[in-house]
């Protein structure tokens, strides 16, 4: 079955800097991704998406790129602002199941 | 316009007890999901629907039971509830596989 895993598990950065969170997949034949952003005591909630014939995708500060031969996406935050401030999980889409990754919680210090 | 909604938020259980979670979304959505959630181990997916009357088992599904007998609900059962059950609890519905999918507010369910 799909496996994911994400790196790193935390991640604290200055107001302002850049902060990338990368994750893998095991199924060859996933070809959907998301990320979501997980505010503490909230739900879950998509931020941005990447679907498999596309390398990357970009909406305002953050971006996601995908590299489907070495089975990688990762997650870009520019600007980071302490509103950023959250856990964020990547997924993987392989046949009717969504797989989370463990999630980054990330820190932005003001 | 509600989304998904999860009934109860919170629950305390005695081990050996046994309860029923329910998700309800208004969207018309096929796809319904519960997943939990531990921390440093992300969202694990119990089990999930692709359907009205389909179940599927996910990558946690031992001790629980689910069934969706109506498109709008999907119901998710702990028979004898275990201290390895405590956790958050949350559904997801989406409309296509490559869509978003929402989440319900979640459950915390403590099992003592």
């Amino acid at each position: 079955g799909e496996n994911v895993e994400q790196h790193p598990s935390t991640l604290s950065v200055q107001e302002g800097d850049s902060a990338v969170i990368k994750c893998t997949y095991s199924d060859s034949a996933s070809n959907y991704f998301p990320w979501y952003k997980q505010e503490l005591g909230k739900r879950p909630q998509l931020i941005i998406d990447i679907r498999s014939n596309v390398g990357e995708k970009k909406d305002q500060r953050i971006a996601v790129t995908l590299n489907k031969t070495a089975k990688h996406f990762s997650l870009h935050i520019t600007e980071t602002q302490p509103e950023d401030s959250a856990v964020y999980f990547c997924a993987a889409r392989g046949g009717f199941k969504t797989i989370f990754g463990a999630g980054t919680r990330l820190f932005v210090k003001a | 316009n509600a989304g998904v909604t999860q009934t109860p938020k919170f629950r305390v259980l005695k081990t050996g007890q046994s309860m029923t979670l329910l998700c309800a979304q208004d969207m018309n959505h096929e796809y319904m999901y519960w997943y939990r959630q531990d921390p440093g181990m992300g969202l694990r997916l119990i089990h999930y629907s692709v359907g009205e009357g389909t179940t599927a088992k996910g990558e946690v599904p031992d001790g629980y039971n689910v069934s969706r007998l109506k498109k709008q609900n999907f119901l998710l059962g702990l028979e004898s509830a275990a201290p390895s059950q405590t956790s958050v609890y949350f559904c997801a519905s989406k409309a296509q596989l490559d869509t978003e999918a929402f989440f319900g507010q979640g459950t915390r369910l403590t099992v003592v």
